[in-house]
C-alpha cells in the first residue's frame, strides 16, 4: 500500500500570507495525486488533480506541483475562506486509493 | 447540476449491519465509478472501495474485505454501501463520491453530503 505523509500537521498563518503544504508518497505515484479541501461539517472538495490541474471553479491562488514522491499545494495569498483542512490522495496503484493524514490551515 | 444525495443518519448496535444509499442526478449514473469514503470523528479520510455502476464490479480496501458490500440500482441511479458486523470504531460519517472511469479514474470530483453512522450499545 502506498502511504502518503502530509506536513506540517498544522499551519498557522494570517490572511494574505502564502501557504505551502507538503505531501510525500512512500513510493512513486507519478503525477496521479489530488488535493482536497474540507471545511467543518462539509464534504471534501476537489481542488487539484493529477498534481497540477485545478478542478472546475477553483481560484487561481491554488496551485499544485510535484511528481514522483514529493508534492506541494500552494495557496498564494490566504483568503478567510481558505482556513480548512487539506488532504492529498493518490490514484496511482489501481484499483486502490489512499489519502494522506491531512494538514490543518488555521488562523494565526 | 451533479448531485449526490445520501440517506439519513443511522444508529446501530454492535454486531448489526447498516446500509447507506446515495442517489445520483445530473449526469449519466453508469458513466462514472462510485466510491465510498469514511471519516471517524476528528479523524482523516479513509477510502473504503468503489463500484462500477455499469458492470456492478467492485473493489474494496483490504481492511473492509468480507465486511462491506457495494451494490447499485441503475433504474433509480442509486448506489448502496452495506457494512456488517459493526463495531464502535465504525462510528463515522460515510461519504459517496464519484470518479471518472479509467484512465481518469480516482479523481473524486463530486461528493455526497455524508451520512453519520453511530454504533453504540
Amino acid at each position: 500500500e502506498i502511504v502518503l505523509t502530509q506536513s506540517p500537521a498544522t499551519l498557522s498563518l494570517s490572511p494574505g500570507e502564502r501557504a505551502t503544504l507538503s505531501c510525500r508518497a512512500s513510493q512513486s505515484v507519478n503525477s496521479y495525486l489530488a488535493w482536497y479541501q474540507q471545511k467543518p461539517g462539509q464534504a471534501p472538495r476537489l481542488l487539484i488533480y493529477d498534481a497540477s490541474n485545478r478542478a472546475t471553479g477553483i481560484p487561481a491562488r491554488f496551485s499544485g506541483s510535484g511528481s514522483g514522491t514529493d508534492f506541494t499545494l500552494t495557496i498564494s495569498s490566504l483568503e478567510p475562506e481558505d482556513f480548512a483542512v487539506y488532504y492529498c490522495q493518490q490514484r496511482s496503484n489501481w484499483p486502490s486509493l489512499t489519502f494522506g493524514g491531512g494538514t490543518k490551515v488555521e488562523i494565526k | 447540476q451533479v448531485q449526490l444525495v445520501q440517506s439519513g443518519a443511522e444508529v446501530k448496535k454492535p454486531g448489526a449491519s447498516v446500509k447507506v444509499s446515495c442517489k445520483a442526478s445530473g449526469y449519466t449514473f453508469t458513466g462514472y465509478y462510485m466510491h465510498w469514503v469514511r471519516q471517524a470523528p476528528g479523524q482523516g479520510l479513509e477510502w473504503m472501495g468503489w463500484i462500477n455502476p455499469d458492470s456492478g464490479g467492485t473493489n474494496f480496501a483490504q481492511k473492509f474485505q468480507g465486511r462491506v458490500t457495494m451494490t447499485r440500482d441503475t433504474s433509480i441511479s442509486t448506489a448502496y454501501m452495506e457494512l456488517s458486523s459493526l463495531r464502535s470504531d465504525d462510528t463515522a460519517v460515510y461519504y459517496c463520491a464519484r470518479s471518472p472511469t479509467p484512465p481518469k479514474w480516482g479523481q473524486l470530483d463530486f461528493w455526497g453530503q455524508g451520512t453519520l453512522v453511530t454504533v453504540s450499545s
